[in-house]
């Protein structure tokens, strides 16, 4: 079966363009989750969609980013302009929901902002 | 706001050894636990989780954790590690919530030979 896909795995950009993250959770799955892991912060909670709709936002930094599910299997998380203290793993998991906390993580995407 | 706090950043064992991992939570109510390991590169998969009943929970990969309410802890242990268990690991609490899992920072696993 088919995990949790990111892309891309390394994306290397300059300050100030836009980045494009993508993520295609399980099938089946109802529950979608970004997640951003720094060596400073740990891994943070940026967003949380449930049957597509965003539920919780509030670990989104800031305006820059953004975040969209416009179906079932398909997410992207967006940030415009790009910064260098956006550099980390940004990663992807789906759930069943329900709450039993298993999440199905994404191998990442590693931002790198010079 | 709830946490999970994991004293050790780094723990080095030889293989054959046994391995106690620590994670403390602050949830006072019930907490949902559970242990997360992820390898070089990867994402995290779940080990084990604990909801309610057994306090003592068997996991994947011969990986087993205790939940102590008098302690606030949910430690995790395996008898005897393997080389592939080197690995980073990482307790988390989802409290209340049905979806929001807070992590503790991770417990780097070092395997020697």
């Amino acid at each position: 079966d088919a995990g949790v896909i990111q892309s891309p795995r390394h994306e290397v950009t300059e300050m100030g363009q836009e980045v494009t993250l993508r993520c295609k959770p399980i099938s089946g799955h109802n529950s979608l989750f970004w997640y951003r892991q720094t060596m400073m912060r740990g891994l943070e909670l940026l967003i949380y969609f449930n049957n597509n709709v965003p539920i919780d936002d509030s670990g989104m930094p800031e305006d820059r980013f953004s975040a969209k599910m416009p179906n079932a299997s398909f997410s992207t998380l967006k940030i415009q302009p790009s910064e260098p203290r956006d550099s980390a793993v940004y990663f992807c998991a789906s759930s069943l929901g329900g709450g039993d906390g298993e999440l199905f993580f994404g191998e990442g995407s590693r931002l790198t902002v010079l | 706001a709830q946490s999970v706090t994991q004293p050790d950043i780094h723990i080095t064992v030889s293989e054959g050894a046994s391995l106690e991992l620590r994670c403390n939570y602050s949830y006072g109510a019930t907490p949902y636990l559970f242990w997360y390991v992820q390898s070089p590169g990867q994402g995290l998969q779940l080990l084990l989780k604990y909801f309610s009943g057994d306090t003592l929970v068997q996991g994947i990969k011969g990986f087993e954790a205790e939940f102590k309410r008098s302690q606030s802890s949910f430690n995790l242990r395996k008898p005897s590690v393997h080389w592939s268990d080197a690995a980073e690991y990482f307790c988390a609490d989802s409290g209340g919530s049905n979806y929001k899992l807070t992590f503790g920072k991770g417990t780097l696993l070092t395997v020697n030979p």
